[in-house]
């Protein structure tokens, strides 16, 4: 089992320019998260979801999209890329809402020029 | 909406030396978990207490949670090199799809 798998690895965009960030769990797990974490800063929720075909806003929703068409996958989109949305992104995913232990992904290193 | 704090937010020790972090919720809990992110890495999972009171070991490190499922702490006996990291915990609220997660505890070792 690869676990939770983030695509790409990094990146660098410039101010205004559009991404997306993919995330992957072969476990089967229900719900997946989307957090963005600053330098020497903690972990902030941006979205999440409870199973295929939902979504829900977190801490920190504002210039961010997601979607969740395959129980496997869970995307992130940034239509117009800041630099305060410099960060690295990680997905994680937990089983149910009883088994919350979340599994990360490696991260996604984003610079916004 | 839930908040939950961690406590300290930086540890420096020497080798040997024990550890302890403890975070507080400001909500009653259904769960807590923890987990370790060691620089430049992901955090990954340790443990997740749901039981009023309960206090698990792994080796040298162990977890509690408070009677009031409001509290939680990780003790590290006789700090080793390799527990260099940052300490997260994370609470879940019944009925929550998410948990909050503490702003973490970062542990440097000095050998």
């Amino acid at each position: 089992n690869a676990g939770v798998t983030q695509t790409p690895k990094f990146r660098v965009l410039k101010t205004g320019q559009s991404m997306t960030l993919l995330c992957a769990q072969d476990m089967n797990h229900e719900y997946m998260y989307w957090y963005r974490q600053d330098p020497g800063m903690g972990l902030r929720l941006i979205h999440y979801s409870v199973g295929e075909g939902t979504t829900a806003k977190g801490e920190v929703p504002d210039g961010y999209n997601v979607s969740r068409l395959k129980k496997q996958n869970f995307l992130l989109g940034l239509e117009s890329a800041a630099p305060s949305q410099t960060s690295v992104y990680f997905c994680a995913s937990s089983y149910s809402a009883l088994r919350k232990e979340q599994y990360f992904g490696p991260g996604t290193r984003l610079t916004v020029t | 909406g839930q908040q939950v704090m961690q406590i300290p937010q930086y540890q420096h020790v020497q080798e040997g030396e024990d550890f302890t972090t403890y975070c507080n919720s400001s909500t009653t809990l259904s769960n807590i978990q923890w987990y370790k992110q060691r620089p430049g890495g992901h955090p990954v999972f340790l443990i997740q207490l749901v039981k009023s009171g309960e206090v698990k070991k792994q080796k040298r490190l162990t977890f509690q949670f408070g009677e009031a499922k409001k509290n939680s702490s990780l003790h590290i006996t006789a700090t080793q090199t390799t527990d260099v990291g940052t300490y997260f915990c994370a609470g879940g609220e019944y009925n929550a799809g998410k948990s909050t997660f503490g702003d973490g505890t970062t542990l440097t070792v000095k050998p």
